[in-house]
């Protein structure tokens, strides 16, 4: 079992759709990140959100929506989302942003698939 | 551009043997480099972490290497086992963002 929970482990969701992703962690980090990984290809980083504000957002298109409710909960909202946007979601976190020498730790991720 | 190359898409090694995996990168200057395990279906998982001025770091059967002047680190895998088969991601700093970029990963396959 990981520190890390997401939820749900599988989504299938139309064009139209809107749902969220949810990921908790409870050992205390004050980082959190938003991944997302397609088949055979390593995690892309999304958004960062250190000390529950966004850090970092890597341009990524506004139908996918971070929030960051408390220290201990990630979300991303999805609306209107494309076929090629089905991957595998992955969340993680860290005990600080700016302190590069920790690990991260992540969850098992929400496989997304978009019909 | 910036670029992290995991030599080997595929490593394929008989049981008891050593695996070895390449970790090369352009246009950084990491202060430390890591490496993680990820199995189908799951996130990655943290194995080690190497900071510039260490040469070597171990665990258990695990080996890391990390040459600044090379650009490139070695994780070894001694007495491999078929249950370390898996992909190996290394990783590095992304400069000042603090935020990490992933290479493309190795996928070992340990034969009994």
């Amino acid at each position: 079992d990981t520190e890390v929970t997401q939820t749900p482990k599988h989504l299938v969701m139309g064009m139209t759709n809107k749902k969220s992703l949810k990921c908790e962690q409870h050992m205390g980090h004050r980082a959190m990140y938003w991944y997302k990984q397609k088949a055979k290809k390593p995690p892309e980083l999304m958004f960062v959100y250190s000390y529950e504000k966004l850090s970092i957002n890597e341009s990524v298109p506004s139908r996918f929506s971070p929030e960051c409710p408390n220290s201990s909960l990630l979300n991303l909202h999805l609306h209107a989302l494309q076929p090629e946007d089905s991957a595998l979601y992955l969340c993680a976190s860290s005990q600080e942003l700016n302190q590069p020498n920790q690990p991260q730790h992540f969850g098992d991720g929400t496989r997304l698939s978009i019909l | 551009s910036q670029k992290i190359e995991q030599n080997s898409e595929a490593l394929n090694i008989q049981e008891g043997k050593t695996a070895t995996l390449t970790c090369n990168y352009t246009n950084y200057s990491p202060a430390y480099l890591q490496w993680y395990r990820q199995d189908p279906g799951r996130g990655p998982v943290f194995l080690l972490l190497i900071r510039e001025n260490e040469k070597e770091k171990r665990k258990e059967r695990l080996k890391v290497t990390f040459d600044t002047t090379l650009k490139q680190s070695l994780f070894h895998i001694t007495a491999s086992q078929p249950a370390d088969s898996a992909t190996y991601l290394c990783a590095l700093e992304d400069g000042g963002r603090r935020a990490l970029t992933f290479g493309s990963g190795t996928r070992l396959q340990v034969q009994p």
